[in-house]
């Protein structure tokens, strides 16, 4: 079946880097995404990465792709107390159309 | 562009009340979804619909309709509510399927609660 993980909880302190990290079941995810939802929001998408690729740089943000063990990360580098928020992995599979599952999102907390 | 745009924001019902919300978005894409998130469980998608007049069931649709009838508007009903519908409910729209245009776009989410 169709499944996405993430770990529920991720802390950190001001200034160091984030690791988020995500599993998915479906191999035939065609693009994976990060999104980001602070309180009282919608989802806002970060970045995306096509899951023929292994790694995509975007500022403070890195995506690695292992597509092998199915596993999804995003590193937040000097992380912001801004980058508080929940963190949602989300997969777009072929499944006869159109179609997105997302992980459970992962809270995270940046301490000053 | 206005994006995604749903109503209302915050909603109370009590259980058996029927109600719709409202979601439209104006960036003319062909793709739109609605999805219920709940603690600790991602979003589940409810219905969607590849264009207009055509709509599909999601993964959790019972208790649930929606219709397609222009591109830009795709509203939620909710047939006969109860406390399990309780819930913050997101739009999403998006372009298509090819490429980096599988993207969606939400809206700011509906706050449901069913009494």
């Amino acid at each position: 079946g169709e499944d996405v993980e993430q770990s529920l909880f991720l802390s950190v302190r001001e200034g160091d880097s984030s690791v988020i990290n995500c599993t998915y079941t479906d191999s035939s995810s065609t693009y994976l995404y990060w999104y980001k939802q602070e309180p009282g929001a919608g989802l806002q998408l970060l970045t995306y990465i096509f899951s023929n690729m292994d790694m995509k740089q975007d500022q403070r943000l890195t995506v690695l792709l292992n597509k092998k063990d199915k596993h999804l990360s995003l590193r937040i580098a000097d992380t912001q107390t801004g980058d508080s928020a929940i963190y949602f992995c989300a997969e777009s599979i072929r499944a006869g159309g159109f179609k997105t599952i997302f992980g459970a999102g992962t809270r995270l907390f940046v301490k000053a | 562009n206005a994006g995604v745009t749903q109503t209302p924001k915050f909603q109370v019902l009590k259980t058996g009340q029927s109600m719709t919300l409202q979601c439209a978005q104006d960036m003319n894409h062909e793709y739109m979804s609605w999805y219920r998130q709940d603690p600790g469980m991602g979003l589940r998608l409810i219905h969607y619909s590849v264009g207009a007049g055509i709509t599909d069931q999601g993964e959790v649709p019972n208790g649930y309709n929606v219709s397609r009838s222009t591109t830009e508007d795709f509203p939620l009903r909710l047939l006969s509510a109860a406390p399990s519908q309780t819930s913050v409910y997101f739009c999403a729209s998006s372009p298509g399927t090819v490429g980096s245009k599988e993207t969606q776009y939400f809206g700011p989410g509906t706050r449901l609660l069913v009494l």
